[in-house]
């Protein structure tokens, strides 16, 4: 079946706009997570839903940034006022449940983000 | 915070020989994951390791967690030019089992 998906896959924007990045996860899973990937760094945790609810919120670096999940399915991150060091690349990613150590049978699959690029 | 650090962070070899790329932590980990990274795609995971001393083993690549779960290792035998990627190891704690704590990676080229 069809990976996650994300959209879109680049964008570009002006410093102080806003951007809304869309990540449709694979049908079934219940679990979501946003991860940002800066050049030089490692995956940095954002964000954490199980179904529509987001019990972690701790990744979020300011509150320019929002996340919403709705019908247990796709996602959107929304950055406010964007920022140049916003400019990384966004990762969604989906899981079956949200037991990743444990269960062997829900590994997380990630799309292939989208790059932002903040002028 | 809990770290992971990964060495080396570039890698550079000939097809055909062996290397080994390592993930420590001075933190404990319930598990350990590694992925595989290529330019203009998400992390794809490779393997799931969970009990310390652990070693599995997939083709020619061989992962082990350390007896502590503090660190890990990622040996491939015999490169070859498709096993060019970014590797990335990933720890979840029990307190927190569906976040992953990701080191930076280790860039791996393998020239044919």
């Amino acid at each position: 079946g069809a990976g996650v998906s994300q959209s879109p896959s680049n964008k570009v924007t002006e410093k102080g706009k806003d951007v809304e990045l869309r990540c449709d996860p694979i049908s079934g899973h219940t679990a979501l997570y946003w991860y940002r990937q800066s050049l030089g760094q490692g995956l940095e945790f954002l964000i954490y839903f199980q179904g529509n609810s987001a019990p972690d919120k701790s990744g979020l670096p300011s509150d320019r940034f929002s996340a919403e999940r709705t019908g247990g399915s796709v996602s959107t991150l929304t950055i406010q006022r964007t920022q140049q060091e916003d400019s990384a690349v966004y990762l969604c990613a989906s899981s079956l449940e949200g037991q990743v150590y444990k269960n062997y049978n829900s590994p997380l699959h990630f799309g292939n983000g989208t790059r932002l690029t903040v002028t | 915070t809990q770290l992971l650090e990964q060495s080396p962070q570039f890698l550079s070899i000939q097809e055909g020989e062996n290397l080994t790329v390592y993930c420590n932590s001075s933190s404990v980990f319930s598990s350990l994951q590694w992925y595989r990274q290529e330019p203009g795609e998400g992390p794809v995971l490779l393997v799931t390791v969970v009990t310390g001393g652990e070693v599995k083993k997939l083709k020619r690549l061989t992962f082990q967690f350390g007896d502590a779960r503090k660190d890990s290792s990622l040996h491939i035998t015999a490169a070859q030019p498709g096993d060019t990627g970014l590797y990335l190891c990933a720890g979840a704690s029990g307190g927190s089992n569906y976040k992953l704590t990701f080191g930076k990676g280790t860039l791996l080229t393998v020239n044919p």
